[in-house]
């Protein structure tokens, strides 16, 4: 079945650093793909997202390439902001059952 | 914008005890989830319901119940509440397509004694 494979956190970084979070996945057919973010204490909320294959999702400074020939949907961001601290998921979209299909998630810490 | 909302936003219960989590969302949205999220094992899918009038089983349904009771609400019901249930159960919704995401609400935090 589809699944999706993220990094191991937390990833810890200092203010201003570069930002890279893994994420790969399986899937049988030509998924989306989606990254949200979880901060402290609320729900997800969508980050954002890819529809296929090069396309290049981007939001508050964030971007990741749908890459159909690595099956990857890394997530960067050029410089990180204490503000940037949270949980983020990679995940996929199921058509056949109409679901989502999610990573574990990656912790971000953010330091001064 | 409302979106997903999700009532209460927390709970205490006793094991044994029955309590249903009610979720609505104002986007005309055919498709609705439940999850729990416990540390360091992400989201688990409860039930979810593709349209109005269907429900079905995600990943861990045991000692859950669902209703889909029109087009906004989606409820899960815990019939006889275990210690094993304290978590963070989370509604989401979204349009049918597999190119959109889900909309999730905040929450509700169960702890069961």
């Amino acid at each position: 079945g589809d699944s999706v494979t993220q990094m191991e956190g937390p990833v810890t970084l200092s203010e201003e650093a570069f930002l890279t979070i893994n994420c790969t996945y399986t899937a049988t057919g030509y998924p989306s793909l989606f990254w949200y973010v979880q901060y402290p204490g609320e729900g997800l909320q969508l980050l954002l997202k890819a529809t296929k294959a090069d396309d290049k999702g981007s939001n508050k400074g964030f971007e990741a390439t749908y890459r159909k020939e690595t099956t990857s949907f890394h997530l960067e961001k050029g410089s990180v902001q204490v503000s940037d601290s949270a949980v983020y998921f990679c995940a996929l979209s199921d058509d056949n059952t109409d679901k989502l299909i999610f990573g574990t998630g990656t912790r971000l810490q953010v330091f001064p | 914008n409302a979106g997903v909302t999700q009532t209460p936003k927390f709970q205490v219960l006793k094991t044994g005890q029955s309590m249903t989590l009610q979720c609505a969302q104002d986007m005309n949205h055919n498709s609705m989830y439940w999850y729990r999220q416990d540390p360091g094992m992400g989201l688990r899918l409860i039930y979810y319901s593709a349209s109005e009038g269907t429900t079905d089983k995600g990943e861990v349904p045991n000692g859950y119940n669902v209703s889909r009771l029109n087009k906004r609400e989606f409820s899960l019901r815990l019939e006889s509440a275990a210690p094993s249930q304290t978590s963070v159960y989370f509604c989401a919704s979204r349009l049918q397509g597999g190119n959109q995401p889900q909309h999730f609400g905040d929450g509700t935090r169960l702890s069961i004694l």
